[in-house]
């Protein structure tokens, strides 16, 4: 099973707003509504931000948001602070049974 | 309060076995999969087995079948990985973490194990 593509890094101002995109293919993105994203900062385990494409875990901010169009998951950023510098990974479940995790994103703040 | 801790992790040659254990409390852990994810350091993530609520139920990554063996013990609120013939591209830092639905919605804080000679 290949890791979803992601972008190596994205970075954004604060106040900005940035998309991180997750791409697949119909045997996992866009065969199935289990998609996810998460957050983790250097030296500390993941943290999830987004379930089921769209769903913010209680807790998450509102400023992250989740989507997905074909074979092709999103996760965007708006108002963008300095505590959201981390590593952003997506993840989906395949027609394997299995799971499998993007490739990861740096997001840097400016 | 839901916490997962692992242990086990250390220093191993190839060829050789370790067993990691994690350890649950917070939550029923009878009804839920559990799983491991695994990270080299400097590298992504990258899932590697799963466990059904009862144990009946396996799944692992190409890469790891065969060689590892996901096990749990619901009395003791364990979740095991049993790990044999192990390479240098097994080290990693390993987490187990809970499943619901879809997410992995609760991380341990990870088990390093390194594989060299």
């Amino acid at each position: 099973q290949s890791a979803l593509t992601q972008p190596a890094s994205v970075s954004g101002s604060p106040g900005q707003s940035i998309t991180i995109s997750c791409t697949g293919t119909s045997s996992d993105v866009g065969g199935y509504n289990y998609v996810s994203w998460y957050q983790q900062h250097p030296g500390k385990a993941p943290k999830l931000m987004i379930y089921d494409v769209t769903n913010r875990p209680s807790g998450v901010s509102n400023r992250f948001s989740g989507s997905k169009s074909g074979n092709t998951a999103s996760l965007t950023i708006s108002g963008l602070q300095a505590e959201d510098e981390a590593d952003y990974y997506c993840s989906s479940f395949t027609s394997s049974s299995t799971f499998v995790f993007g490739t990861g994103t740096k997001v840097t703040v400016l | 309060e839901v916490q997962l801790v692992e242990s086990g992790g250390g220093l191993v040659q190839p060829g050789g076995s370790l067993r990691l254990s994690c350890a649950v409390s917070g939550f029923t852990f009878s009804s839920y999969w559990m799983h491991w994810v695994r990270q080299a350091p400097g590298k992504g993530l990258v899932w590697v087995s799963r466990i059904n609520s009862i144990g009946t139920t396996t799944d692992y990554a190409d890469s790891v079948k065969g060689r590892f063996t996901i096990s749990r013990d619901n009395a003791k609120n364990t979740v095991n990985l049993q790990m044999n013939s192990l390479r240098v591209e097994d080290t990693a830092v390993y987490y187990c973490a809970r499943v619901v639905g879809g997410s992995f919605d609760n991380w341990g804080q990870g088990t390093l194990v390194t594989v060299s000679s």
